[in-house]
């Protein structure tokens, strides 16, 4: 079974553009989850995704925005770049809130450098 | 408020010297507690999950505990390959997953 695949690996970037990441879940998982992780910040939940409907946001500003499409691929979007905004961005799957186990199962992250 | 702590936030111990990691919760309604294990410049690996105290997993050197306030970690004999960062997760009531900062594991041979 294929696990959780990101795209791009890596990203540079000039402050004030925006980018576009994506996520492709474990195949029968319906849960998107996206998460920023710093080495000063830890992880860091920026929102989750089921049925192409977001259910929980984190702390995040509104320049970071996400869909979901009705495969259960997942976009992230930040504009207006930062410099703060350089880091390790994970998403994960899961099955489905509420069913069964929730266990996330995490792809390798898109690694964004922002200059 | 939902809360996870894990220590301690850096362990250094000798190929062999068995240990143990911990992670306090304080959450409303208890779902279930992760651990993954993370290498760095890679995503999280899914490890356990434990939903009730008293409960307990394992595999191969590691053995996960819970009770109604903290998991246990226990890494046996542990090997340099095992050298990483243990994340703690707990799921709240609300579904939400409350994130603990990690216990960075290095093993020396």
């Amino acid at each position: 079974k294929a696990g959780v695949t990101q795209t791009p690996r890596y990203l540079i970037k000039t402050r004030g553009q925006q980018v576009t990441l994506s996520c492709s879940p474990i195949s029968g998982h319906r849960s998107v989850s996206w998460y920023q992780q710093t080495p000063g910040q830890g992880l860091q939940f920026l929102f989750e995704y089921f049925s192409e409907t977001q259910r929980n946001k984190g702390n995040f500003p509104g320049r970071f925005s996400g869909r979901q499409f009705s495969n259960s691929r997942s976009e992230m979007n930040v504009s207006t770049l930062e410099l703060g905004d350089s880091a390790l961005y994970l998403c994960a799957s899961s099955l489905a809130p509420g069913v069964g186990s929730y266990e996330q199962y995490f792809g390798p992250g898109t690694r964004l450098t922002v200059t | 408020e939902d809360q996870v702590t894990q220590s301690p936030e850096a362990l250094r111990l000798q190929e062999g010297e068995s240990s143990s990691l911990n992670c306090s919760y304080t959450v409303s309604g208890l779902r279930g507690l992760f651990w993954y294990r993370q290498d760095p410049g890679k995503g999280p690996e899914f490890l356990f999950t434990l939903y009730s105290a008293g409960e307990e997993k394992e595999k191969e050197r590691l053995k996960a505990t819970l009770t109604k306030k903290e998991s246990f970690l226990h890494i046996t004999a542990p090997k340099p390959e095992d050298s990483a960062t243990y994340l703690c997760a707990v799921q709240a009531g609300n579904y939400q997953l409350i994130w603990g900062a990690g216990t960075k594991l290095i093993i020396k041979p």
